[in-house]
């Protein structure tokens, strides 16, 4: 079965870190794209960072402002996301998605929660 | 990085049509055919309708379509049941490989 599975998220303090995995199986990981997207409670989609197959490029949104990176290690399917300096803001479902034709595959999501 | 813009709500009878709008500019939605739109049930992660403005996946049924002229793209969903009450999202290219999502419209059945 294709699917992705994410992992790491919790509470965190602000200011704080925390780093999200992504175990993909089913299909030829180092092959496809892939990329994060998180959605705050109760609002919408908002898509977070991306990185090419063979980590050549690597895309971040403008609001992240450098505090997040975004990582894969093709040899064991996996996908992460280290989140620094978090903020209240930062508070979501956030999940992993392949680029298969639009986003295709998507994991339930790990929900982070930065409060004090 | 600015959202792209759709309607919060819709809504139709079962058997109508209804047509979801998705506005960008010409720096997204404007100036790539890889506007996407995706189905979020509540408490479920989002599933693919359309890619490439204009595809279907396998598996989706063909009462969905995409469409786009110049900035603005459109999901329209034909024959409307009751399982298709959900909340819908287009996703647009926004240059070299970085993406936005409009707000979401919630369709409901009525």
């Amino acid at each position: 079965e294709v699917q992705v599975v994410e992992s790491g998220g919790g509470l965190v303090n602000p200011g704080g870190s925390l780093r999200l995995s992504c175990a993909a199986s089913g299909f030829t990981f180092s092959s496809y794209d892939m990329s994060w997207v998180r959605q705050a409670p109760g609002r919408g989609l908002e898509w977070v960072s991306s990185i090419r197959s063979r980590s050549s490029y690597i895309y971040y949104a403008d609001s992240l402002k450098g505090r997040f990176t975004i990582s894969r290690d093709n040899a064991k399917n996996s996908l992460y996301l280290q989140m620094d300096s978090l903020r209240t803001e930062d508070t979501a479902v956030y999940y992993c998605a392949r680029d298969g034709g639009g986003f295709d595959i998507w994991g339930l999501g790990t929900m982070v929660t930065v409060s004090s | 990085q600015s959202a792209l813009t759709q309607p919060r709500s819709v809504s139709g009878s079962p058997g109508q049509s209804v047509t979801i709008s998705c506005t960008g500019t010409s720096r997204d939605v404007g100036a790539y055919n890889y506007v996407s739109w995706y189905q979020q049930r509540p408490g479920k992660a989002p599933k693919v309708m359309i890619y490439d403005v204009s595809k279907r996946p396998s598996g989706v049924p063909d009462r969905f379509s995409g469409s786009k002229s110049g900035n603005t793209a459109s999901l329209t969903i034909s024959g409307l049941q009751a399982e298709d009450e959900a909340d819908y999202y287009c996703c647009s290219n926004a240059g070299s490989y970085t993406w936005v999502f409009g707000g979401g419209t919630k369709l409901t059945v009525l």
